[in-house]
């Protein structure tokens, strides 16, 4: 079955250090977003790409980055790492060819900067 | 700008009885409309979706949503609880031409015994 794969489901990293989410998905979806969770905000949109080479910024962008060079895959990087960035990241995906669709999401990595 | 409301942190409902979780949005076109239901250490699962036509939608596990184009609401109901649908439950919102979706904050249920 198709599915959408987060790693690691759970990091612990310092302050300054550069970090790197996975997300990988097997839907061959153009559409895919990185959000992150926190009490009182519900989820945010970070970045989002609809297809290979094409990415773009969302709400909250500042500290992060991401890079599509395939279909499968939307890599989330923070480059140096903040306590404020604390927080349960999910990735997500869609394909609208054939008319509104729902987003799947992922199982969630949580991350804990120290 | 897109957003949404979700007024209630928390619903509590007994097992059996009917529940509403609330929700309101704000767009400048016509609207898109999703519910979420996110379990324990879970992502987030589809539950509908109001996309056109009908104002009553149906959708996973007996749950349904009331589109009201005149109070901006696209509340979800289920006729009787279970314990098992305690959960957290997120409206969301896109425009026609947009993919993104605005998430409200979420609303907690808790269906008691």
């Amino acid at each position: 079955d198709a599915e959408i794969t987060q790693s690691p489901r759970h990091k612990i990293t310092e302050t300054g250090r550069q970090v790197t989410l996975a997300c990988h998905q097997t839907w061959n979806h153009n559409n895919m977003f990185w959000y992150r969770q926190d009490l009182g905000h519900g989820l945010r949109l970070i970045h989002y790409s609809y297809g290979v080479q094409d990415t773009n910024k969302g709400e909250v962008s500042d500290g992060y980055s991401v890079s599509r060079s395939n279909t499968e895959d939307l890599p989330l990087t923070l480059e140096s790492a903040a306590s404020s960035q604390t927080s349960v990241y999910f990735c997500a995906s869609s394909e609208e060819r054939t008319g509104v669709r729902e987003q799947f999401f992922g199982p969630g990595t949580r991350l804990t900067v120290l | 700008a897109q957003s949404v409301a979700q007024p209630e942190d928390q619903v509590n409902v007994a097992e059996g009885n009917p529940l509403t979780v609330k929700c309101t949005y704000s767009v400048s076109g016509n609207p898109y409309l999703f519910w979420y239901v996110q379990y324990p250490n879970r992502g987030l699962q589809f539950l509908l979706k109001y996309i056109t036509g009908d104002n009553l939608v149906k959708g996973s596990y007996g749950f349904e949503a009331e589109f009201n184009k005149s109070q901006t609401s696209f509340h979800l109901k289920k006729p009787s609880a279970l314990v098992s649908d305690s959960a957290l439950y997120f409206c969301a919102v896109r425009e026609l031409g947009f993919q993104k979706l605005v998430f409200g904050t979420g609303t907690r249920l808790l269906v008691s015994p």
